[in-house]
């Protein structure tokens, strides 16, 4: 099974100071990586994803993310942030190829940039 | 271009009431999940269909039923509704293939649920 932990539920962080939001993963198999964000009363939008290749994957609004293997990691930064980043941030895993494909997410993290 | 829409946005039902939750996905996507998000909780995994056939199941309860149709869209069938099943579902869409590349699930704004 797997199964996603995302260590901070609250982050507060000054407006242009650098943050990172974490998150591990436990999985007997190889698994795609995910980060999601979703603003107040709406829907899930992609930041980024890994599938294979390269460890440091970019995504949009300025966002990266670093997969470690032998951490299980793959923790989420950002090197200068704007208020405009306040939202709720939630890590996902996936195992396909396989059927089903469902994801499992972590419990979110909240992140509060502050002016 | 084109995302996943989910019908109605907002749905306030009473107890033991039935609601029915749509979902069109992106076009030519061929995948359809389902998840239910409670207040301040991360998004549960429900069901899934491939190509119109059941592919997964998560912790649906089994007062819950889905399917999805020819074209493709899914509908979430919730009957004798309990206070508990308030929450936001989402229905996210995807195009399965071969290739890893593939896999990403593109999420709807959700239907928010209120049951009271």
């Amino acid at each position: 099974a797997q199964s996603v932990t995302q260590l901070d539920s609250q982050v507060p962080v000054f407006e242009e100071a650098p943050v990172e939001l974490r998150c591990n993963y436990s999985s007997s198999v190889s698994v795609y990586l995910f980060w999601y964000v979703q603003y107040p009363n709406q829907g899930l939008q992609l930041l980024l994803k890994y599938l294979s290749g390269s460890t440091l994957v970019k995504g949009i609004n300025g966002f990266e993310a670093e997969f470690n293997k032998s951490q299980t990691s793959f923790h989420l930064r950002k090197p200068s942030v704007h208020i405009s980043d306040t939202a709720e941030y939630f890590c996902a895993v996936s195992t396909a190829p396989n059927t089903g494909n469902q994801f499992y997410f972590g419990t979110g993290t909240s992140l509060t940039v502050i002016p | 271009a084109a995302g996943v829409i989910q019908s109605p946005r907002h749905l306030i039902k009473e107890k033991r009431e039935t609601a029915t939750l749509k979902c069109y996905p992106i076009p030519r996507h061929d995948t359809v999940y389902w998840y239910q998000q409670g207040p301040g909780q991360d998004p549960q995994f429900l069901i899934s269909f491939y190509e119109k056939m059941q592919s997964d199941k998560g912790s649906i309860p089994d007062r819950f039923s889905a399917q999805q149709f020819s074209d493709y869209h899914s509908e979430l069938n919730m009957s004798s509704l309990e206070l508990g099943d308030s929450a936001l579902y989402f229905c996210a869409s995807s195009y399965r293939a071969t290739e890893r590349g593939s896999y990403e699930q593109y999420f709807g704004p959700g239907t928010r649920l209120t049951v009271t």
